[in-house]
């Protein structure tokens, strides 16, 4: 098994509302990343665990609240989103965070829009 | 700061060669990745160069210069499915003790035309 899984693919949420991300691997992986694209855009770091750890925060909006239960979950918690909040939030893990040549896997992405 | 730098758009005809520039000026640089992006898809990992020179892949090969701070993909008989966006990302160390995080270009959409 060499997939990252994201659910939901798509998600419609009102500024109010309380939503979750879920990021599943079953590969043994140790670290998972949430990144965020915009449209025609690169991917930009949101946070790093490593180990269970969170070990990078890219000085996200605390509306963006990561969770990870154990080595082979990741969440990301959202609350009082804002329309500029709208991305493809993509997972993704690799083996460590600490190997100089350690690729990362992508998930498909949960594709989110904020009204 | 960090900035990668690589072409918007680039198009080439099927069959043809293409080569796909990155420049990068990064602090702390611990390795150089190309990932392939179908709209709407993941980023599929393509490449890995650490050390200066040429790694090939099959249909594709990635070449980096560390003094220039310099990487290039390039892709052979090329195909329709080719037509994709390109990514240069650099690994960086972070101010953990980790190896640290992936930095990513802008990317560079290239469409293969029959």
């Amino acid at each position: 098994d060499t997939e990252v899984t994201q659910t939901p693919k798509h998600l419609v949420m009102g500024m109010t509302n309380k939503k979750s991300l879920k990021c599943e691997q079953h590969m043994g992986h140790r670290a998972m990343y949430w990144y965020k694209q915009k449209a025609k855009k690169p991917p930009e770091l949101m946070f790093v665990y490593s180990y269970e750890k969170l070990s990078i925060n890219e000085s996200v909006p605390s509306r963006f609240s990561p969770e990870c239960p154990n080595s082979s979950l990741l969440n990301l918690h959202l609350h009082a989103l804002q329309p500029e909040d709208s991305a493809l939030y993509l997972c993704a893990s690799s083996l460590h965070s600490g190997g100089t040549n350690e690729k990362l896997f992508f998930g498909s992405g949960t594709q989110l829009s904020v009204l | 700061g960090q900035n990668i730098d690589q072409p918007t758009e680039m198009t080439a005809t099927e069959g043809a060669i293409v080569q796909i520039n990155c420049t990068y000026q990064t602090s702390g640089f611990n390795g150089l990745f190309w990932y392939q992006q179908h709209a709407g898809e993941a980023p599929t990992f393509l490449s890995y160069n650490v050390l200066d020179g040429l790694e090939e892949k099959g249909r594709f090969s990635s070449f980096l210069s560390r003094s220039k701070g310099y990487s290039y993909l390039l892709l052979k008989e090329l195909q329709m499915k080719d037509s994709a966006s390109y990514l240069c990302a650099v690994r960086v160390r972070s101010g953990y003790n980790q190896g640290g995080k992936l930095i990513f270009g802008q990317g560079t959409e290239l469409s293969v035309k029959p």
